[in-house]
């Protein structure tokens, strides 16, 4: 079984500000990952997602994340944050066998600033 | 460029009413997803269909039911609601369940329901 922890629940930041939400995966296969973000009263939305290849990877909205397979973690980055940055963002795992489901993390909540 | 479209939006429901929550695609995807997001829970699987004329139990089936009407529409009904199924439900679609990267899943806005 696989299993995703968001180790923060709420990060608050002042705008322009760097962010780091973090998310620590467990699984004993391989595994794609994923970041989606929701928006206030939305639905969720791709933001970016590892398949294979390079370990940083790059989404919309300057987003960044970073598979680290030794410490298990795949980290979402933004080196200066907005106000419209506000929102809920998941981290999501499924390992890469053919009967495999979306396991999500409990979310983070981040909150932008002035 | 409707992706997955949910109806309704919203909904309140007295303990014991019955209702049906509805979801299509529009992007010719083999499978379909419904989930519930409560506070500090994330989302949970409640049932999927990984194909047309197919349906399986997710993480937290019980008091719901579901049906896949066609390859575009997945139904999910609660037959007898309760006030811990209060929840914002989501409606999701993969190219195909497990499949890899065709596994990836796009969701639908929501319906916010509350049971008094």
């Amino acid at each position: 079984a696989q299993s995703v922890t968001q180790l923060d629940s709420q990060v608050p930041v002042f705008e322009e500000a760097p962010v780091e939400l973090r998310c620590n995966y467990s699984s004993s296969v391989s595994v794609y990952l994923f970041w989606y973000v929701q928006y206030p009263n939305q639905g969720l939305q791709l933001l970016l997602k590892y398949l294979s290849g390079s370990t940083l990877v790059k989404g919309i909205n300057g987003f960044e994340a970073e598979f680290n397979k030794s410490q298990t973690s795949f980290h979402l980055r933004k080196p200066s944050v907005h106000i419209s940055d506000t929102a809920e963002y998941f981290c999501a795992v499924s390992n890469t066998g053919t009967a495999s489901k979306l396991t999500f993390g409990t979310g983070t909540r981040l909150q932008v600033t002035l | 460029n409707a992706g997955v479209t949910q109806t309704p939006k919203f909904q309140v429901l007295k303990t014991g009413q019955s209702m049906t929550l509805q979801c299509a695609q529009d992007m010719n995807h083999n499978s379909m997803y419904w989930y519930r997001q409560d506070p500090g829970m994330g989302l949970r699987l409640i049932y999927y269909s990984a194909s047309e004329g197919t349906t399986d139990k997710g993480e937290v089936p019980n008091g719901y039911n579901v049906s896949r009407l066609n390859k575009r529409e997945f139904s999910l009904r609660l037959e007898s609601a309760a006030p811990s199924q209060t929840s914002v439900y989501f409606c999701a679609s993969s190219e195909a369940y497990g499949r890899g990267t065709r596994n990836i899943q796009y969701f639908g806005a929501g319906t916010r329901l509350s049971v008094l």
